[in-house]
C-alpha cells in the first residue's frame, strides 16, 4: 500500500512569519511530488511540483525534496491571511500517472 | 486562461439511481482523470483516460463505474446504481501529456449526495 502521510494540524502561524508543512511518503519508487492548495468546498490548486532532491523555489514558496528520507516540505514565506486553506502533499509513484494524496495539513494564518 | 469545467455543480439523486457527471477538460490536454473526495477525507485517484481508453483505475473504479469520451469535448463519470457511500466530491482533471511529471488541473468538482 503506497501511503503518502501528513500532519493534519491545524498549523497556527502569524502574519509574516515562515509556515513549514511536511510530507513523507512510503514508496521509494515515487518520482514526482506536487504540492496543492485546497480552500474549504473547493477543487484542489496547483502551487508546485518538484522531482529532483534540494530546494525549488517560486516566489514566497520553497518546496523541499529528500528521496533518501522519502520526505518532502512546503515552505512558505511571509505567510498571509489568503493563505489558510488545507495544503495537501500528492506524490506521483514509478508506473502511471496518477496522483496518491496525503491527507492535508490546515494551516491558520492569524492577522 | 483555460480551466476544467464541470457539471452540475450539485447533485442529488437517490439510491439505486444512474448519475452522469460531466467535464470539459482543458483544450489541449489529452489524458483526463476524476478522483473523488469524501467529505473529511483524502482525495482519491479513480480512473485516467487516455485516447479513448482507460489507462489506469483504482480498486475503487468498479463495475459500477464507468467513463466516456462522447464527443471531441466532453468526458463524463457515470455511475449506474448509486450508494449511500458514492455521496462525495467529484473531481475532474487534466493533463497535457500525462505521465509523471506532468502536472494535473482540476476542475471545481461535483458535489454528489445520494439520499
Amino acid at each position: 500500500q503506497k501511503e503518502v502521510e501528513q500532519n493534519s494540524g491545524p498549523l497556527s502561524v502569524p502574519e509574516g512569519a515562515i509556515a513549514s508543512l511536511n510530507c513523507t511518503y512510503s514508496d521509494r519508487g515515487s518520482q514526482s511530488f506536487f504540492w496543492y492548495r485546497q480552500y474549504s468546498g473547493k477543487s484542489p490548486e496547483l502551487i508546485m511540483f518538484i522531482y529532483s532532491n534540494g530546494d525549488k523555489e517560486d516566489g514566497r514558496f520553497t518546496a523541499q525534496l529528500n528521496k533518501a528520507s522519502q520526505y518532502v516540505s512546503l515552505l512558505i514565506r511571509d505567510s498571509q491571511p489568503s493563505d489558510s486553506a488545507t495544503y495537501l502533499c500528492a506524490v506521483v509513484y514509478n508506473a502511471g500517472n496518477m496522483l496518491t494524496f496525503g491527507g492535508g495539513t490546515r494551516l491558520m494564518v492569524k492577522p | 486562461e483555460p480551466e476544467v469545467t464541470q457539471t452540475p455543480s450539485h447533485q442529488v439523486t437517490q439510491m439505486g439511481q444512474e448519475v452522469i457527471l460531466r467535464c470539459v477538460p482543458i483544450s489541449n490536454h489529452l489524458y483526463f482523470y476524476w478522483y473523488r473526495q469524501i467529505l473529511g477525507q483524502k482525495v482519491e485517484f479513480l480512473v485516467s483516460f487516455y485516447n479513448n481508453e482507460i489507462s489506469e483505475k483504482s480498486e475503487i473504479f468498479d463495475d459500477q463505474f464507468s467513463v466516456e469520451r462522447p464527443d471531441g469535448s466532453n468526458f463524463t463519470l457515470k455511475i449506474r446504481s448509486t450508494k449511500l457511500e458514492d455521496s462525495a466530491m467529484y473531481f475532474c482533471a487534466s493533463s497535457e501529456r500525462g505521465g509523471r511529471t506532468d502536472t494535473q488541473y482540476f476542475g471545481p468538482g461535483t458535489r454528489l449526495t445520494v439520499l
